[in-house]
């Protein structure tokens, strides 16, 4: 069974700060790895997609490695700011024969202070 | 819509009493996913969809709790003789035709009393 876990539950840094978010998942048949951010009350905002053939991907200040073999990925934040506060979660995707599923982590509470 | 759109956003309820709760995906999305969040704990998969037929129902944690989508869009999660672990934030997520990307609802905060 697919595990994905993300450690510290939650994280405080001051702000300019560049910081990394780790995310480890057990199985590494996965199709593909998602970033996501959610703020307090809100749904889910995607952030970074992942293949499985892909090692990186980069969207602003943001990117996101992929190391398959060993069932880690990272993101990493530059020059964070305060409005990057919020939870970001980390899943994976992998075929279940009807289904693509999302496994998620429980997420990593990230506070930036001004 | 713009969006993916869940009613109620919020939703408190009696222990015993059944609850509804409705998904509007985004306009062309064929594939739609149910989730729920608990304090504390990660997303769980709860049924996919693709048109109105649901060919992975494997995270419906019991009988209490069903689904059915109409038409190719609105989906309903009906969730019978609540009790208080049922308490959650539950989450709908849309995909478009051969994309494997989600787009998710702001959810649907229930808590049972």
């Amino acid at each position: 069974k697919q595990e994905v876990t993300q450690i510290p539950a939650a994280l405080s840094v001051p702000e300019g700060e560049n910081l990394v978010l780790n995310c480890s998942f057990t199985d590494s048949a996965i199709y593909n790895l998602q970033w996501f951010r959610q703020d307090p009350g809100k749904g889910l905002t995607s952030l970074l997609l992942i293949q499985s053939s892909q090692r990186e991907q980069t969207s602003g200040r943001l990117n996101a490695s992929l190391d398959k073999s060993s069932g880690r990925s990272t993101l990493y934040i530059a020059a964070s700011q305060p409005g990057d506060s919020a939870t970001y979660l980390c899943a994976v995707r992998i075929f279940t024969g009807a289904n693509s599923k999302l496994t998620f982590g429980k997420g990593i509470t990230l506070s930036v202070r001004p | 819509g713009a969006g993916v759109s869940q009613s109620p956003s919020n939703k408190v309820t009696e222990k015993g009493k059944d609850v509804e709760l409705r998904c509007d995906p985004i306009s062309g999305h064929t594939a739609l996913y149910w989730y729920r969040q608990s304090l504390g704990q990660g997303l769980e998969f709860l049924i996919y969809f693709q048109g109105n037929s649901a060919p992975d129902k494997s995270g419906l944690p019991s009988d209490r709790f069903s689904a059915e989508r109409t038409g190719g869009s609105v989906s309903t999660l009906t969730i019978q003789r609540t009790q208080q672990e049922d308490s959650a934030v539950y989450l709908c997520a849309s995909s478009p035709p051969g994309k494997n990307i989600q787009y998710f609802g702001a959810g649907t905060r229930l808590s049972v009393l």
